[in-house]
């Protein structure tokens, strides 16, 4: 078993829907969860991070986390095709012990 | 403000040779890495340091070397190059390298081993 999973997609949806981008982790004593933006051939830019249960908004972004489930994910909504991107998850299980998953690709369509 | 600036952004090698990846932060940020990304992978630490002259191994550290003589400067030595060592190098770097902190990547140097 992967430490971090994510669907590669692409994840495809139409400008103005919501995106939601799925993790799971294997480490029950991961204490961060990051989302990462990466655009085709640039660095990866952090956009979100969540270290307590529950939901975190930021614009139109919103991060959930269910540590019992040991799965985080990331919505974005009022799609733009400007969020069309690879969005990967990392997380943080101890120190300087910062596990990416693979990412997945979104698709935004206008 | 430049952040983290990697050089080169494109490099070939032949197998065998050697090369240094050069990544310098002007953030006076005490932690940096070194990360690489092979295509449909997610991001492999290789090496990281804590703060000038400690330096440490990653989950991904073979064929490779690093040096931290300064705050500054974090370059990344390949010796013997290999094609599995054909990757996309990230630097990047935080303050305190604490949970929680985001890290701030350098624009990245294509490496092809052939």
């Amino acid at each position: 078993q992967k430490e971090v999973e994510q669907n590669s997609g692409p994840l495809s949806v139409p400008e103005g829907a919501i995106a939601s981008l799925n993790c799971t982790y294997s480490d029950r004593g991961s204490q961060s969860f990051f989302w990462y933006r990466q655009y085709s051939g640039k660095s990866p830019e952090l956009i979100m991070f969540i270290y307590s249960n529950g939901d975190k908004e930021d614009g139109r972004f919103t991060a959930q986390l269910n540590k019992a489930s040991q799965y985080v994910s990331l919505l974005i909504r009022d799609s733009q095709p400007s969020d069309s991107a690879t969005y990967l998850c990392a997380v943080q299980g101890g120190f300087q012990k910062l596990v990416f998953g693979t990412g997945t690709r979104l698709l935004v369509s206008p | 403000n430049a952040g983290v600036t990697q050089t080169p952004k494109f490099r070939i090698l032949k197998i065998g040779q050697s090369m240094t990846l050069q990544c310098t932060q002007d953030m006076n940020h005490n932690y940096m890495y070194w990360y690489r990304q092979d295509p449909g992978m997610g991001l492999k630490l290789i090496y990281y340091s804590v703060g000038a002259g400690i330096t440490d191994k990653g989950e991904v550290p073979n064929g490779y070397n690093v040096s931290r003589s300064t705050t500054e400067d974090f370059p990344l030595r390949l010796e013997l190059a290999a094609p599995s060592q054909t990757s996309v190098y990230f630097c990047a770097s935080s303050y305190s390298g604490l949970n929680n902190e985001k890290l701030f990547f350098g624009s990245g140097t294509q490496l092809s081993v052939l």
